[in-house]
Formats: structure tokens, sequence, C-alpha cells
């Protein structure tokens, strides 16, 4: 299994302003992935965040607005732009050997935007 | 595309009561996933189940597996105030160029002492 840290925890931000997470890994994941968990809604998938190269995202996210990055096996960011009070969510990531394998959680990072 | 549904949406029971959850897809099952989400926490895996009539324990929580049915049920013996959260089951959405985990609602269980 593998132990995924995240940060912040938990942000209020601002309309227009940017909050970037951070995904850390303790162990080598072949694939990372980050999510948003949205009040009522299912555990949606944002993208598959690539090392070394753009992130795949699924249909209705976009890099504008999710940019992602994956420097290494073990590291990973989201930024969610342009906040609006629709992107108040959890944002968690996950890490794992493949798209439909087990995945671990990070322990999530709650967003407000006011 | 397929759907996950899971029943029921909330559950309170009284401490060493049983209970059961069940995970119901729309379309074939390929490989099912239980996690528990405590508040302002990650999902925590519990098990996971591929092979139809497969069973598997954690602790005094185990889960099934039927095909047939397209249904997982997850069965929590004499609960306990530490089985309280939301419980989540994933599948696999199975054949495709887009194939991914997709997840049900969540089923929120407390537990009363």
């Amino acid at each position: 299994s593998a132990v995924i840290s995240q940060k912040p925890s938990r942000d209020i931000c601002q309309r227009g302003t940017s909050l970037t997470i951070q995904c850390q890994v303790d162990s080598q994941v072949t694939m990372m992935f980050w999510y948003r968990q949205q009040p009522g809604q299912s555990l949606t998938l944002i993208a598959t965040a690539n090392q070394g190269s753009e992130a795949t995202y699924e249909s209705g996210f976009v890099i504008d607005k999710f940019p992602i990055s994956r420097p290494n096996l073990t590291f990973s960011t989201l930024t969610v732009s342009n906040l609006s009070p629709e992107d108040s969510s959890i944002y968690l990531c996950s890490g794992g050997q493949g798209r439909t394998d087990t995945q671990y959680f990070g322990p999530g990072t709650r967003l407000t935007v006011l | 595309s397929q759907e996950l549904e899971q029943s029921p949406q909330s559950l309170i029971v009284q401490e060493g009561k049983n209970l059961t959850i069940n995970c119901t897809s729309s379309k074939t099952l390929y490989g099912l996933y239980w996690y528990k989400q405590k508040y302002g926490e990650g999902l925590i895996f519990l098990m996971m189940l591929q092979k139809g009539g497969e069973e598997k324990s954690h602790e005094k929580i185990t889960a099934k597996l039927d095909e047939k049915k397209q249904q997982s049920s997850l069965h929590i013996t004499a609960s306990q105030p530490s089985h309280a959260g939301i419980y989540l089951c994933g599948a696999d959405s199975g054949a495709g160029n887009n194939r991914k985990l997709i997840w049900g609602l969540g089923t929120s269980l407390a537990v009363n002492p």
C-alpha cells in the first residue's frame, strides 16, 4: 500500500484567486490521480497526473482551469484557477498501479470559495 | 455510462447491531472496491472483489460480490462507534478507452452507543 499526504488540509479563498494543492506519496506509484468530491455528488475523476508530461483530463475538465504537474513519481500538484463558489469542494489525490487497480487516497483538501 | 447506486443513503444503528449496505451497478461489474471515509479524511481502502461469489472480510466487515445481480453487499457484524463514517463503493468501468473507477454516492453510517 501507499501512504499519501496532501496539503493544505483546508483553505478559504476569495473569488478569482487560485489554490495549489500538493500531494506526496511515500512510495513510487505508477499512476497518480486527482478527484473532486462535491456535496451530494459522487467522487469525480478530474485527471490522471503523468510524470514529466501533460496530465490526461476527463471530460468536463480542462488544463486552463485545473493545471496539474507531476515532476517525479512521488509528487504532484493540482491548481484550481480563477476560483468561483462552484469550486468549493473536497479535492483528493490518489495513487495506484493502474487506472482500475486499488487506489490509495490522501486525506483531502477542503476548499471553500467566498 | 455505468452508474453505481448505493442503498441505503444513510443508516443509524444501535451499537452491537448488524447492518448491510448494497451497491448495485447498471452494467457488468469487472471489479468492485469498498472504501470508508470519515469526515475530513481521505478514503480508506477496505477490500476489492473481482470474481462472482467472492467474499472477503476485514475485521468485522464482510463484502460479497454477486455477478448475476451486478451487486455487492457490505455487512458489518456487531457494529461499533468506530464503524461510523461514509462507505463508498467504486467499480471498474470495464472495457473502453476511458477505463477508470466510477463511484457510488456513499452510505452514511452512524452508530449510537
